[in-house]
């Protein structure tokens, strides 16, 4: 597609439930971004992956969230048993290659967990 | 700890004046520096970037400063326009513009009035 496209834009759940969010990036773009943002905060990193692998996980809370690119292109953030405090927006943003990080985002998934 | 900080959450500016986005940061190992602009519902949109080594870069109407040794950083746009009023967000890597991890500020909202 034309841009990054992120799916679902919003997304409600109950506290303790499982959510997907999925990113379709730019067609040929290598690296792929997931951020997250909260109310009055910037972006915060969570991982990013170059190609099918995962190149830096270290921005990811704890064991309860999990993100996947089995092929290279699709990528799916994982969030199992959803707190309060998950609530925000998904972003995430693919690039043609790591370097420069003039990245482009997505308009974002935003969660909210009741 | 904020490691990048913005500290006007908001600015006002008239149209045709300039506008100054200010941006502070505290790890030294910062060593690539950018801008990003956010509009209501939409992802952010790599506006600027530039590189420790230098400490000016210009693109059209925005141009932005880096001060190492004060650890700071600003965006000014000359001149302002209407069209120019959203959120920006100053970011910063440690791995000169190799990889994925930037580190964001909180955002300053700027508002062109015609």
């Amino acid at each position: 597609g034309a841009g990054v496209s992120q799916t679902p834009s919003n997304k409600v759940t109950e506290k303790g439930k499982y959510v997907e969010l999925r990113c379709d990036p730019i067609s040929g773009h290598t690296a792929l971004y997931w951020y997250r943002q909260s109310l009055g905060q910037g972006p915060e990193f969570l991982i990013y992956f170059q190609g099918t692998g995962a190149a830096d996980d270290s921005g990811l809370p704890n064991d309860r969230f999990f993100a996947v690119r089995p092929e290279g292109s699709v990528s799916t953030l994982k969030i199992q048993r959803t707190e309060r405090g998950d609530s925000a927006v998904y972003l995430c943003a693919s690039s043609l290659t790591v370097e420069g990080h003039s990245y482009t985002f997505g308009s974002g998934t935003r969660l909210t967990v009741v | 700890d904020q490691q990048v900080k913005q500290n006007s959450p908001s600015l006002s500016v008239q149209e045709g004046r300039i506008s100054i986005l200010n941006c502070d940061y505290t790890n030294s190992m910062f060593d690539y520096f950018l801008w990003y602009k956010k509009y209501p519902a939409e992802g952010p949109t790599f506006l600027i970037s530039i590189s420790s080594i230098k400490d000016k870069n210009e693109d059209g109407r925005f141009t932005v400063f880096l001060n190492k040794s004060a650890k700071h950083l600003s965006l000014h746009i000359v001149p302002s326009q209407p069209g120019d009023s959203a959120v920006y967000f100053c970011a910063a890597s440690e791995y000169g513009g190799s990889q994925g991890n930037l580190i964001f500020g909180k955002g300053t909202k700027l508002s062109v009035k015609p």
